[in-house]
């Protein structure tokens, strides 16, 4: 089955640095990638839409300059977050549709816990 | 996207079938409803879907009502590997985004 793969599933920086967190679609196109933040015992908030070549879609409320999105091929999909601070500390997850696929389901990938020090 | 409400939480006993409710009393007539789960750390795993039929895979089986204003999520024998919070949602079939409300946590007990 189609799988998403996100990297790195852990990491721990210290306040002020950058971090990246990829998602590729390993064996489909994905014109459209979903960003989704995750709190401890919360739900899943969506964060940002990506779109393939063009500029991401954010969520009101989400800082567009803090957590900057490329999507510059059908199969890749990175977040940044910029000047990362221990409020940022969270599971980002991100999601993506199979272009050929479009009335079908959304494939997660497994997550990156973020611990900003 | 319609709204769903689902119970907080939900205990199965190992072996039984599970039972999940969702009410989507707002759902559109595009508007699919999806079964994710999550175990916890992980990201959420698709189980199934559907729009107005019954739908049956080897996971699960999903039941709507005539109205579609509500569904269930049938696990036949839930196992422990089954415990996690189980999220409904209706989006169209080619819903831009997928919003996830506090979805049912089900416990598998022994």
């Amino acid at each position: 089955g189609a799988v998403v793969s996100q990297h790195p599933s852990r990491v721990i920086c210290k306040s002020g640095t950058s971090v990246k967190i990829e998602c590729r679609s390993l064996d489909f196109q994905a014109t459209t990638m979903f960003w989704y933040r995750q709190f401890p015992k919360q739900s899943l908030m969506l964060m940002a839409t990506s779109n393939e070549g063009s500029k991401a879609t954010y969520e009101q409320g989400v800082e567009k300059d803090k957590f900057l999105i490329n999507h510059a091929s059908l199969t890749l999909s990175t977040l940044t977050v910029t000047s990362a601070h221990p409020e940022d500390s969270s599971f980002y997850i991100c999601s993506a549709r199979d272009r050929d696929r479009l009335n079908e389901k959304l494939f997660f990938g497994s997550g990156t816990q973020l611990s900003v020090l | 996207d319609a709204k769903t409400t689902q119970p907080t939480s939900m205990d199965c006993a190992e072996g039984r079938a599970a039972n999940l409710p969702c009410n989507h009393s707002t759902i559109s007539g595009n508007e699919y409803v999806y079964w994710y789960r999550q175990i916890h750390s992980q990201g959420p795993q698709y189980i199934i879907h559907g729009l107005k039929n019954n739908e049956t895979n080897e996971m699960a089986s999903l039941i709507i009502t005539e109205d579609r204003k509500s569904s269930t999520l049938i696990l036949p024998h839930a196992t422990l590997r089954d415990t996690a919070v189980y999220y409904c949602i209706v989006a169209t079939g080619t819903a831009s985004k997928l919003t996830f409300g506090t979805g049912t946590r089900l416990q598998v007990t022994l």
